[in-house]
């Protein structure tokens, strides 16, 4: 399967724990995207990568959150100290074009 | 800011046509992106508009009106399987690629 990974699928945390996801993107893709999609609602943006530059980040990501992407390949996602809030399906996406991003299947967050 | 509107629910008949329309706001536009959801999985891509008109890919055709700020899905020969979430999505000139996507329109086809 050559698509969009994420690791893990699911993860529940107590709150004020630090969890962090992984996104594999499909390999020849060199722009990454991270959203996050709560019941009912549509994915929203938290930051974009080219290549190993994170060159977006929203403004609605606090700084508890953090994303890397050291070699412009793989990418994780840290959440610290998390809060009940949180819980959420992170998805990671990945494009090789402007048009067309290809979704992973997320890692659905629990925060008791 | 940016916002889209869609309907929340629409329901259909198998062999139907649907058509779930999305209006939006948004500062600058590059284009409207329609990907599809089906419950517990990942949003997959449908098609996408740059300029007015009309775009069909298969049972799916797509189309965009950027002076009304306006476009709609239009679904054909429906199908049970097309039952799903469908999420239209602007790209806009405030941010390099981030999709900004509207809360979704839920399709219930029944036999």
């Amino acid at each position: 399967d050559t698509g969009v990974s994420q690791n893990p699928r699911h993860k529940i945390t107590k709150r004020g724990q630090n969890v962090t996801f992984r996104c594999d993107p499909i390999s020849e893709h060199n722009r990454l995207y991270w959203y996050r999609q709560t019941l009912g609602q549509g994915p929203e943006f938290l930051t974009y990568f080219q290549n190993e530059a994170q060159l977006e980040k929203s403004r609605l990501l606090s700084d508890r959150f953090s994303a890397e992407r050291p070699k412009g390949s793989f990418s994780t996602l840290e959440i610290q100290r998390t809060e009940q809030g949180d819980s959420a399906m992170y998805l990671c996406a990945s494009s090789l074009e402007d048009n067309e991003q290809f979704f992973g299947p997320g890692t659905r967050l629990t925060v008791l | 800011g940016q916002s889209l509107e869609q309907p929340s629910e629409v329901t259909a008949v198998e062999g139907a046509i649907v058509q779930i329309n999305c209006t939006y706001q948004t500062s600058g536009f590059y284009g409207l992106s329609w990907y599809q959801q089906h419950d517990g999985g990942a949003p997959t891509f449908l098609s996408y508009n740059a300029l007015d008109g009309l775009e069909e890919t298969g049972r799916f055709s797509s189309f965009l009106s950027r002076s009304d700020s306006y476009g709609y899905l239009l679904l054909q020969e429906l199908q049970m399987k097309d039952s799903a979430s469908y999420f239209c999505a602007v790209r806009s000139n405030t941010g390099f690629q981030k999709l900004v996507f509207g809360t979704g329109t839920r399709l219930l086809v029944s036999p």
